[in-house]
């Protein structure tokens, strides 16, 4: 089954760390760029990171940029995204997204994971 | 950044009627805009890339048009499960994308 898993999501302090993973499955993970877009509560969508597949480039938002750090483990057909200096408005959930094309069209999203930051 | 604003914010629609949202950017995109539905609880879903052409199992009655700065999703004949948001997200710069803040098509 074509599939992407998120997790590492949960309730986190301001100005913590949290690592996030999502889990590719049924695909050429390799062949493919890979996102991280969030979602603020009742909110719309925020595209945060993007790598290709070799690793080769990497782009950060300027919402994040500093602050996270997104990589990928092709032999294990894994993505992360590392988060540090957490702040209450990076309360969202957080989708990792498949590239289509190599221009940055999503077309397999996983079910997402829900960052909680609050004291 | 390349900033899309989507209109109306809010479409009431009757099942079985047309549906047409606006999609705006802030400077020109040619044809480099995909449109997502997404419904509660769920991940976005691709509809449309390059901004006419249908994703994989989508039905007919969701076209886009548009060049440019201006574009559109039109949805044929409403049915219960095309209630939900939309958003259009330019590609542009392909390095930084943005989305619109959605449009919810709900039941009038």
């Amino acid at each position: 089954e074509v599939r992407l898993v998120e997790s590492g999501g949960g309730l986190i302090q301001p100005g913590g760390s949290l690592r996030l993973s999502c889990s590719a499955s049924g695909i050429t993970f390799s062949s493919h760029n890979m996102a991280w877009v969030r979602q603020a509560p009742g909110k719309g969508l925020e595209w945060i990171s993007f790598i290709t597949g070799s690793s080769s480039a990497i782009y950060y938002a300027d919402s994040v940029k500093g602050r996270v750090t997104i990589s990928r483990d092709n032999g294990k057909n894994s993505l992360f995204l590392q988060m540090n200096s957490l702040r209450v408005d990076d309360t969202a959930t957080y989708y990792c997204a498949r590239d289509l094309s190599g221009w940055s069209v999503f077309d397999l999203w996983g079910q997402g994971t829900l960052v909680t930051v609050s004291s | 950044e390349i900033v899309m604003t989507q209109s109306p914010a809010t479409l009431s629609v009757s099942p079985g009627e047309r549906a047409t949202l606006s999609c705006r950017a802030s400077q020109s995109i040619g044809i480099n805009l995909a449109w997502y539905q997404q419904k509660p609880g769920q991940a976005p879903r691709l509809l449309i890339s390059g901004a006419s052409t249908r994703a994989t199992g989508i039905s007919a009655r969701f076209s886009g048009g548009g060049s440019g700065t201006e574009f559109t999703l039109t949805i044929s004949s409403l049915q219960s499960d095309d209630f939900a948001v939309y958003y259009c997200q330019q590609y542009n710069n392909w390095w930084r994308v943005t989305f619109g803040q959605g449009t919810k098509v709900e039941i009038k």
